[in-house]
């Protein structure tokens, strides 16, 4: 089953760019993954889904400042032009027929 | 617009029980796969269980599976959890979500806004 790793914090300075990663385990390199942004003490919030190829489609309301990409096993989520509010943990989730739900540990982002 | 409200939390002690539920609105609820997702205090998020458009198929995380019950009733809009044995390890907040499906790949695109269950004696 897939394992997705991410990096547990990130910060940058307001007004910048950051890109957070997401990888896929070996023999998953092809896999759909899903992006999701958690405020504090919110719920989490579906940013995007992103393939392989490095296309994604974004959710409802999602800034253009939020962009995916893709290379390999690796998912990325870059965020421009970064605000207060994007102060955040943020997942990213991937799909198996057997396992289900694979949620990475989970990147908090810190905005300076 | 997509709305999920659940409901049903709260304390329980060790070994007793707990109905969640969850309140679907803006889209058509009887077409979509939905999911539990809880999230324990300060740490990430886990998946729980997931139930199939028609409620045929059910499938659940190691640690709940002959204790948790996921259900539906597609004529209410509405997705339960039935927590039964209840372990001090299964206090989190408690997320549904709606699964989206393209192609047999599927990711979550709504989140409700959580229940809290806090299992202690």
């Amino acid at each position: 089953q897939p394992v997705l790793t991410q990096s547990s914090s990130a910060s940058a300075s307001l007004g910048s760019s950051v890109k957070l990663t997401c990888t896929l385990s070996s023999g998953h390199s092809t896999y759909i993954v899903a992006w999701h942004q958690q405020q504090p003490g919110k719920a989490p919030r579906f940013l995007m889904k992103l393939k392989d190829s490095g296309t994604y489609n974004k959710g409802s309301g999602v800034p253009d400042r939020f962009s995916g990409s893709s290379s390999g096993a690796d998912r990325y989520l870059t965020i421009s032009n970064l605000q207060s509010e994007d102060e955040a943990d943020y997942y990213c989730e991937t799909w198996d027929t057997k396992t289900h739900v694979v949620f990475g540990e989970g990147t908090k982002l810190t905005v300076l | 617009q997509v709305q999920l409200v659940e409901s049903g939390g709260g304390v329980a002690q060790p070994g007793r029980s707990l109905r969640l539920s969850c309140a679907a609105s803006g889209f058509t609820f009887s077409s979509y796969g939905m999911h539990w997702v809880r999230q324990a205090p300060g740490k990430g998020l886990e998946w729980v269980a997931v139930i199939w458009s028609d409620g045929t198929n059910k499938y659940y995380v190691d640690s709940v599976k002959g204790r948790f019950s996921i259900s539906r009733d597609n004529s209410k809009n509405t997705l339960f959890l039935q927590m039964n044995s209840l372990r001090a390890e299964d206090s989190a907040i408690y997320f549904c979500a709606r699964v989206d499906c393209t192609n047999g790949v599927c990711h979550i695109d709504y989140w409700g806004q959580g229940t809290l269950v806090t299992v202690s004696s």
